[in-house]
């Protein structure tokens, strides 16, 4: 496919498990963000990569949650002993490189999302 | 928090056009406006974005004031599926932060038959 793909789309977990969540990003975007949508909300920023570097981490709200992408594709965002308020949507998105900017911005594309419960 | 403000909720006709508005009063000189709209369940889709000058897609248009301090996305004939919620972004990009998005609550527009 052509898009942004997420999986997997539903998980549930009891309170303390890990969980990981995978992102696979369009082919040749550079740029990959995680957000965090809680419902009814609208989506909050977590952490962002430039190939397999992660620049910004700012918006993880706590050290139980790790992002990482080791080969500048595919990424994965694992989050350790699960509270129920991390249950919430979780949702990848990926764009062009910075040097491929039209005009100088470029528009993000998102994932489906995964559904996190936390029972 | 967000740098933008929108109506809560609107309505719209269908075959007729949507004109959602959008306020960022404190928007500086190399933040450009972003649209996107979230259907139910799905992810955001990017719609168009903007700097200073109008711009026009296959999606929809945005007009944006010329003291930039207010932008007006426009659908030019809405149909059942525009409905979504509307997110109004103004963002600017910084080498180590890639243009992060900050989302507000949108503006839910229902277009009716």
């Amino acid at each position: 496919g052509a898009g942004v793909s997420q999986s997997p789309r539903y998980k549930v977990a009891k309170r303390g498990q890990d969980v990981a969540l995978r992102c696979d990003p369009i082919s040749g975007h550079v740029s990959l963000f995680w957000y965090q949508q809680a419902l009814g909300q609208g989506p909050e920023f977590l952490t962002y990569f430039q190939n397999e570097a992660q620049l910004d981490k700012s918006g993880l709200p706590s050290d139980r949650f790790f992002a990482e992408r080791p080969e500048g594709s595919v990424s994965t965002l694992k989050i350790q002993r699960t509270q129920q308020e991390d249950s919430a949507v979780y949702l990848c998105a990926s764009s062009l490189s910075l040097s491929s900017y039209r005009g100088g911005a470029v528009g993000q594309y998102f994932g489906p999302g995964t559904r996190l419960t936390v029972t | 928090d967000a740098k933008t403000t929108q109506p809560t909720s609107m309505d719209c006709a269908e075959g007729r056009a949507a004109n959602l508005p959008c306020n960022h009063s404190t928007i500086s000189g190399n933040e450009y406006v972003y649209w996107y709209r979230q259907i139910h369940s799905q992810g955001p889709q990017y719609i168009i974005h903007g700097l200073k000058n109008n711009e026009t897609n296959e999606m929809a248009s945005l007009i944006i004031t010329e003291d930039r301090k207010s932008s007006t996305l426009i659908l030019p004939h809405a149909t059942l599926r525009d409905t979504a919620v509307y997110y109004c972004i103004v963002s600017f990009l910084i080498y180590n932060q890639g243009g992060k998005l900050i989302f507000g609550q949108g503006t839910e527009l229902s277009v009716k038959p």
